[in-house]
């Protein structure tokens, strides 16, 4: 199994450009979240799905859409990239929405707005 | 507020000491409690887990505590080794089915 994949590592976007991060899994998860990262502090969600068709707001949503319309992939768009969404995003699944609630973290994608 | 936060920023220990890194939370519905290692570069990777209706829970060479009067948690690594050196976040779960609420992370550095 590869695991939770993202895609690209790394990106550098100018104000007001929008761009979709990829996040694939193939372990037949039904939980997919996304998480940014910012310095000195913990992961904030932004948007999560609990099966293809259903997604959800987190803590931090604004600025940010999903879609789920297969259980493999959770992509995650940036409607018109904003300093403020500098950032490391990482994708995480989970087999399960119930107890044990073990993440599956991908490798990140590295952010910068310009 | 909800919040789940640590102690102490940043930890720096000998290899082979005992390592305990600290985190409270402040939400008593919280049911659930995960220790996550992030290693620099790479994504948090799962450590121990725990109930709101246990107190331990060991792994290998890895105690996580439980003190709900407090609402505290702590990770407990034996023998530390080089290669424990990483960022440790704690999260809670406290909606089942929703998300987890993370902590913002100690830094553990171990010296030889």
């Amino acid at each position: 199994n590869a695991g939770v994949t993202q895609t690209p590592k790394f990106q550098v976007l100018k104000t007001g450009q929008s761009m979709t991060l990829q996040c694939a899994q193939d372990m037949n998860h039904e939980y997919m979240s996304w998480y940014r990262q910012d310095p000195g502090m913990g992961l904030r969600l932004i948007h999560y799905s609990v099966g293809a068709g259903i997604t959800d707001q987190g803590e931090v949503p604004n600025g940010y859409n999903v879609s789920r319309s297969t259980t493999e992939d959770f992509p995650l768009r940036l409607l018109s990239a904003a300093p403020s969404q500098t950032s490391v995003y990482f994708c995480a699944s989970s087999y399960s929405v119930q107890v044990p609630y073990e993440q599956y973290f991908g490798p990140g994608t590295r952010l910068t707005v310009t | 507020g909800e919040s789940v936060g640590l102690h102490l920023p940043t930890l720096s220990v000998q290899e082979g000491d005992n390592s305990i890194i600290n985190c409270a939370y402040s939400n008593s519905a919280s049911d659930y409690f995960i220790w996550y290692k992030q290693e620099s570069g790479k994504g948090p990777q799962f450590i121990i887990d725990i109930r709101s209706n246990m107190d331990k829970r060991q792994g290998q060479r890895v105690t996580v505590l439980l003190n709900k009067t407090v609402k505290h948690l702590s990770l407990q690594i034996a023998a530390t080794q080089p290669g424990d050196s990483a960022v440790y976040f704690c999260a809670e779960n406290h909606q089942a089915g929703t998300a987890l609420i993370f902590g913002k992370g100690t830094t553990l550095s171990v010296s030889s």
